[in-house]
């Protein structure tokens, strides 16, 4: 069964630093990996989908890498601002069931001005 | 442009009372999922549909669960006897790929269901 695990569940970090949320999973025989933002009350927004054949992938400040072998991906966020601050999860589309998405339950940011 | 969107966005019900909740994807998206999510706890899969067709309703936690789409845009949940542990918020997203969840998902902001 496949399993997603985010460690930290949550961290506060002082703005403009650089900082790596981290995420791991347990099966690696997955379609894809995806990042979300979650901001309270509210739904989820995707940042960066990595297809399984791929290694990593950007959009402005955010970094997303994957490593299948190894059941991790990292994403990296520079420059941190008080608005990125949220929860952040990661999910997977395994193989084994390829209509759902597994998450994990997310890192909580905080970035303090 | 319009997004997903759901409604209630609360909903209080009393432990034993039936609700619907109502999921308006974006136009012309085929793909569309139900998600549960506890407080402090990433979405669980409920349901999927793909138009009209519900192809997995793996996480549907008991029987009480229903989820509909009869044509293919609309789609509402419905949870009967609701219980103490429904509480939760209930997300739906939506994708135009005919494919499941292989594209981004679009998700709506949810409904919180709160049983007394």
């Amino acid at each position: 069964k496949q399993e997603v695990t985010q460690i930290p569940a949550a961290l506060s970090v002082p703005e403009g630093e650089n900082l790596v949320l981290n995420c791991s999973f347990t099966d690696s025989a997955i379609y894809n990996l995806q990042w979300f933002r979650q901001d309270p009350g509210k739904g989820l927004t995707s940042l960066l989908l990595i297809q399984s054949s791929q290694r990593e992938q950007t959009s402005g400040r955010l970094n997303a890498s994957l490593d299948k072998s190894s059941g991790r991906s990292t994403l990296y966020i520079a420059a941190s601002q008080p608005g990125d601050s949220a929860t952040y999860l990661c999910a997977v589309v395994p193989y084994s069931s390829a209509s759902k998405i597994i998450f994990g339950s997310g890192t909580r940011l905080s970035i303090r001005p | 442009g319009a997004g997903v969107s759901q409604s209630p966005r609360y909903k209080v019900a009393k432990r034993g009372q039936d609700v619907a909740l109502r999921c308006d994807p974006i136009s012309g998206h085929v793909s569309l999922f139900w998600y549960q999510q506890a407080l402090g706890q990433g979405p669980e899969f409920l349901t999927y549909f793909q138009n009209e067709a519900q192809l997995d309703k793996s996480g549907l936690p008991s029987d009480r669960f229903f989820a509909e789409r009869p044509e293919g845009s609309v789609s509402t949940l419905k949870i009967q006897r609701t219980q103490q542990e429904d509480s939760a918020v209930y997300l739906c997203a939506s994708n135009p790929s005919a494919r499941g969840p292989y594209n981004e998902q679009f998700f709506g902001p949810g409904t919180r269901l709160t049983v007394l």
